[in-house]
């Protein structure tokens, strides 16, 4: 069965400065991995996710995400951030496309701070 | 474009009463889900249906069921609600598996007292 950890529960940091949220996985086989946003009262919203090819891989609203397989991490990365990237973000994973059970981390909440 | 839509938004039972969370979709997506959402927990899957006419349970499926009506509509029903069930619930909906990304309602907030 496959899991995913997320490091971190909260992580604040100052608005226009860099962030990194941090996802490790573990997984005997093959992974499919995922970052979704949840804002304040909304459901998910799909950031990006790798399936294969590229192992950088950029989202929407200046997200990148690298996949590491040798230490099992798909950490999440934007070089600058806004207030409006205050939210809740969730890693997840899937073992084989096809199949129907994404497993969610338990969240990472950033708080950017004017 | 209305994507999933979920009904009702917020709800209050006593314990033992029973309800059914509504989920549409109206993007002719195959697979169906629901998840509960608490602090701390992460989302959790409750039951899915990877196509119309079949479902399947997921990591925490004791105390529900579901009904997947047809290819639009995938319901969620408590029997006898306990205080344990208190949780915000997402429907969630894909083309196909969930490689190809989820596409979530906007939840219902569950309160059992």
């Amino acid at each position: 069965a496959q899991s995913v950890t997320q490091l971190d529960s909260q992580v604040p940091v100052f608005e226009e400065a860099p962030v990194e949220l941090r996802c490790n996985y573990s997984s005997s086989v093959s992974v499919y991995l995922f970052w979704y946003v949840q804002y304040p009262n909304q459901g998910l919203q799909l950031l990006l996710k790798y399936l294969s090819g590229s192992t950088l891989v950029k989202g929407i609203n200046g997200f990148e995400a690298e996949f590491n397989k040798s230490q099992t991490s798909f950490h999440l990365r934007k070089p600058s951030v806004h207030i409006s990237d205050t939210a809740e973000y969730f890693c997840a994973v899937l073992t084989g496309a096809g199949s129907y059970q994404l497993t969610f981390g338990k969240g990472t909440k950033l708080s950017v701070i004017p | 474009n209305a994507g999933v839509t979920q009904t009702p938004k917020f709800q209050v039972l006593k314990t033992g009463q029973s309800m059914t969370l509504q989920c549409a979709q109206d993007m002719n997506h195959n697979s169906m889900y629901w998840y509960r959402q608490d602090p701390g927990m992460g989302l959790r899957l409750i039951y899915y249906s990877a196509s119309e006419g079949t479902t399947d349970k997921g990591e925490v499926p004791n105390g529900y069921n579901v009904s997947r009506l047809n290819k639009r509509e995938f319901s969620l029903r408590l029997e006898s609600a306990a205080p344990s069930q208190t949780s915000v619930y997402f429907c969630a909906s894909s083309l196909k598996g969930a490689g190809y990304g989820y596409t979530f309602g906007s939840g219902t907030r569950l309160t059992v007292v």
